[in-house]
């Protein structure tokens, strides 16, 4: 069975400052990967995916996340931190035939000081 | 386009009572997902529509939640009887091609059972 951990419940960083999230998966293939952002009081927006290819993916805001297969993870990243970015962070494994849903791990949420 | 449509946005009900929340895809959209989020469990699917018929309902949690989707313009989930574990808040997401498709979430329902 699928699943996905992310073991940071919180995290604080100040603004201007990196960012890493991380995110450990367990599946049997080659996965399909996802991060999404939950804003106050909203539904889920994707930042980015992986299906297949080239290891680092760019999505939007400026974020980006690199599939390290020996590692089994699927971190997200960001050079400098905007306070708008607090939020809070999930991933998602999902299967490639498309027909079992995605797995969401218990999400990271950011903080960002001034 | 308006996005995934959710009403109500707040719902607050007495144990005992029927609830019915009601979701409205992004037109062209084959694909509907009922999730539930609670600090508890995190974000869990209940079930997922292709073309108006329910693939996966694993996540439903007892006979007590059941969903429907008519038509592709329209999904309703329905708790009868509600119980105060049942507060949450509910998603409604949809895509265009499957689960591991974009999906793009609603802006959700909050259910409160007292």
């Amino acid at each position: 069975a699928q699943s996905v951990t992310q073991p940071d419940i919180h995290i604080t960083v100040s603004e201007g400052a990196s960012l890493e999230l991380r995110c450990n998966y367990s599946y049997g293939a080659t996965p399909y990967l996802f991060w999404y952002v939950q804003s106050p009081g909203q539904g889920l927006q994707l930042l980015l995916k992986y299906f297949s290819g080239d290891t680092l993916v760019q999505g939007i805001k400026g974020f980006e996340a690199e599939f390290k297969r020996s590692q089994s993870s699927f971190n997200l990243r960001k050079p400098s931190v905007h306070w708008s970015d607090a939020a809070e962070y999930f991933c998602a494994v999902g299967h490639y035939t498309g027909r079992r849903a995605l797995t969401f791990g218990s999400g990271t949420r950011l903080q960002v000081q001034p | 386009d308006a996005g995934v449509i959710q009403s109500p946005r707040h719902e607050v009900t007495e144990m005992g009572q029927e609830v019915t929340l009601r979701c409205k895809p992004i037109s062209g959209h084959d694909y509907l997902f009922w999730y539930r989020q609670t600090m508890m469990r995190g974000l869990e699917l209940l079930i997922y529509f292709n073309n108006n018929v329910p693939i996966d309902d694993s996540g439903m949690p007892e006979d007590r939640f059941s969903a429907k989707m008519p038509n592709a313009s329209f999904s309703t989930l329905k708790i009868q009887p509600s119980e105060p574990r049942d507060s949450a808040v509910y998603f409604c997401a949809s895509s265009l091609k499957g689960p591991t498709d974009t999906q793009y979430f609603g802006p959700g329902t909050r259910l409160t059972v007292l």
